[in-house]
């Protein structure tokens, strides 16, 4: 199944809290997970990603966590900032093939 | 900071007219795609490109879509004969390597409005 679900579709946060998105996805083809970071406007950018090999990655206020038995993976943004206000979505790449799988997305507004 | 420009930016066509969505993707990459995102949508993948080949497309990607490389530096999207459904905003993008070994950079987009 090709398909990547993602959760909640939108998420208000007070500045200075954390917040939390969460993907899960079927087909175990697929090996590397990208979150990206769309503004309106603008096209989505590369935030973080990260390959099944590992449970967690961080960079500075972004962490991926990554459950491979359950599928699933999740952004973490601490400390959310007025201009994190975006929307993120979670995909995924297949091990044979040269594409990205999208989720939903995920509209987060932090409220200052 | 080398990124990828795609024109126009905003597109309005006759339903059943042709359009062609024009992207400039970076310099030294080798693999080239189309994505769509119908409004409040997801982002969906159209198509991939290397070696001046398709090298993957979706079912969306039907004969009413080509591509094409036409010079050293330009990236094409054609729609032969747009439907209303077509009406959505098309990313192109473009990576060094293959999406799972190299960061995809997408471009600003193109809105295309089928009337």
């Amino acid at each position: 199944q090709q398909q990547v679900k993602q959760s909640p579709q939108s998420l208000i946060v007070q500045k200075g809290g954390i917040s939390i998105i969460n993907c899960a996805y079927e087909n175990t083809a697929f090996d590397y997970f990208p979150w990206y970071q769309q503004f309106p406007g603008k096209g989505p950018a590369l935030l973080i990603a990260i390959r099944p090999d590992v449970s967690e990655k961080k960079e500075g206020r972004f962490t991926i966590s990554f459950n491979k038995s359950a599928k699933q993976f999740s952004l973490h943004i601490m400390d959310s900032q007025p201009g994190d206000s975006a929307t993120y979505f979670c995909a995924a790449s297949p091990r044979y093939g040269n594409k990205l799988v999208f989720g939903a997305g995920t509209i987060l507004r932090v409220k200052s | 900071e080398p990124e990828v420009t795609q024109t126009p930016s905003h597109q309005v066509t006759q339903m059943g007219q042709e359009v062609i969505l024009r992207c400039v993707p970076i310099s030294n990459h080798l693999y080239f795609y189309w994505y769509r995102q119908i409004l409040g949508q997801k982002v969906e993948f159209l198509v991939s490109f290397y070696n001046n080949e398709i090298s993957e497309k979706s079912e969306i990607f039907d004969d009413q879509f080509s591509v094409e490389r036409p010079d050293g530096s330009n990236f094409t999207l054609k729609i032969r004969s747009t439907k209303l459904e077509d009406s959505a905003m098309y990313f192109c993008a473009s990576s060094e390597e293959g999406t799972r070994n190299t960061e995809a950079f997408f471009g600003q987009g193109t809105r295309l409005t089928v009337v």
